[in-house]
């Protein structure tokens, strides 16, 4: 079964920055692309980026060029995301997601969220 | 940026009835190879989203064939029939066709 477990909750003063980790297991994330997305606080949802683990190679959304960092460490099947320069509205929860080759239309997995809280 | 714009429901919905969300996208989401590259999900409260159709209208595995999707290069519609309680939450649908990836606002269901 293919799970996707992500980091716990993270409390961040502005100013700092945060890493966000992704662990996949039941599925090789070198045959895949791990994408990010983000949920403000009763708000919809907001693709982020993603990486090819593969390669290394990341493509994100304009706005979140300065903001998000995307790596991964097949070594481990681990991604992760880290966000810098953090402001109150970074406050948010953060999904990792991936395609597998069964589903390769759509997210068909998606980890359980991270909310990422920003405050002095 | 591709923009995807969703209707509203007409909330609450019976338990029993059907139910159909649209969804419009700014820019055709055909593609060349003959695919359609527009997305559903349903995020339930408290929950991550979950995909439930791809490629405009291929459930996804495990789906119940309560739920289809239809549509043309850029209007949208996903129908649920028979709505039950497990359907509340808030639907999505999204465009996979280029980045950046976007979603709609968002559709939410409410069942009477």
């Amino acid at each position: 079964e293919v799970q996707l477990q992500q980091s716990g909750a993270e409390l961040g003063k502005p100013g700092t920055s945060v890493k966000l980790s992704c662990k996949v297991s039941g599925y090789n994330i070198r045959s895949t692309y791990m994408h990010w997305v983000n949920q403000r606080p009763g708000k919809g949802l907001e693709w982020i980026g993603r990486i090819d683990p593969a390669n290394g190679n990341t493509i994100y959304a304009e706005k979140f060029k300065s903001k998000a960092t995307l790596t991964a460490d097949t070594s481990s099947n681990t991604a992760y995301m880290q966000l810098s320069q953090l402001k109150s509205d970074d406050t948010a929860i953060y999904f990792c997601a991936i395609l597998i080759a069964a589903t390769p239309g759509g997210f068909a997995y998606w980890g359980q969220g991270t909310l990422v809280t920003v405050s002095s | 940026d591709i923009v995807m714009t969703q209707g509203a429901l007409p909330n609450p919905v019976p338990s029993g009835e059907s139910a159909s969300i649209t969804c419009q996208s700014s820019k055709s989401l055909l593609y060349s190879d003959g695919k359609t590259y527009l997305n559903w999900y349903l995020q339930r409260p408290g929950q991550s989203p979950q995909l439930l159709i791809y490629w405009m209208s291929t459930r996804a595995s495990g789906v119940s064939d309560r739920f289809s999707g239809s549509g043309s290069g850029t209007d949208f519609t996903l129908k649920i029939s028979r709505v039950e309680a497990e359907d509340v939450g808030v639907y999505y649908c999204q465009q996979f066709l280029e980045f950046p990836l976007t979603f709609g606002s968002g559709t939410k269901l409410e069942i009477k």
